[in-house]
């Protein structure tokens, strides 16, 4: 069946606009995850969905980001006024269910801020 | 804080010449312990999820052992398109989110 899926695939901004990263996540998997991949740093941990209630917003790095999940499927992540260290491949991951299953990744958006 | 450290970060192989690479770590409590491969440009593809110290996981080339500190992924007689990053990650009891190591990144000559 289809994999995850993410948009766009590339995303160029200027400073202080804000962006919008969808991710499509597996059909009938439950729990969706956002996780961050800067340049020589491992996979960053954002903020989890079960359904569309996010119990887990830990990783996100400051008020800028947000993100929220619809119908239990779509979810979009959104940074408001970017600023350049926020430069990073943005990956989602979905699973049947949350705990010890293992995680399937989108190919990621990168995104540059300038 | 649950942390993964990786070694070694970079390794060059020639084709058919086995080796291991190594994953440790400190975690409260392991729901499970996870291998992934990363091309460049590409989301990272599951390969194994071990849960228990003892378990073992094989796949064409690739073997992954756990214990309680560990992880090693072994590669026997790599290919050219073995070639990749190879990451790490742990869930820990009570938590939904996987922390990941740095990765080590895996080039195998002809």
């Amino acid at each position: 069946g289809a994999g995850v899926s993410q948009s766009p695939s590339n995303k160029v901004t200027e400073k202080g606009k804000d962006v919008e990263l969808r991710c499509d996540p597996i059909s009938g998997h439950t729990a969706l995850y956002w996780y961050r991949q800067s340049l020589g740093q491992g996979l960053e941990f954002l903020i989890y969905f079960q359904g569309n209630s996010a119990p887990d917003k830990s990783g996100l790095p400051s008020d800028r980001f947000s993100a929220e999940r619809t119908g239990g499927s779509v979810s979009t992540l959104t940074i408001q006024r970017t600023q350049q260290e926020d430069s990073a491949v943005y990956l989602c991951a979905s699973s049947q269910t949350p705990a010890g299953y293992e995680q399937y990744f989108g190919p990621g958006t990168r995104l540059t801020v300038t | 804080e649950d942390q993964v450290t990786q070694s070694p970060e970079a390794l060059r192989l020639q084709e058919g010449e086995s080796s291991s690479l190594n994953c440790s770590y400190t975690v409260s409590g392991l729901r499970g312990l996870f291998w992934y491969r990363q091309d460049p440009g590409k989301g990272p593809e599951f390969l194994f999820t071990l849960y228990s110290a003892g378990e073992e996981k094989e796949k064409e080339r690739l073997k992954a052992t756990l214990t309680k500190k560990e992880s090693f992924l072994h590669i026997t007689a790599p290919k050219p398109e073995d070639s990749a990053t190879y990451l790490c990650a742990v869930q820990a009891s009570g938590s939904e989110k996987l922390v990941f190591g740095k990765g080590t990144k895996l080039t195998v000559n002809p």
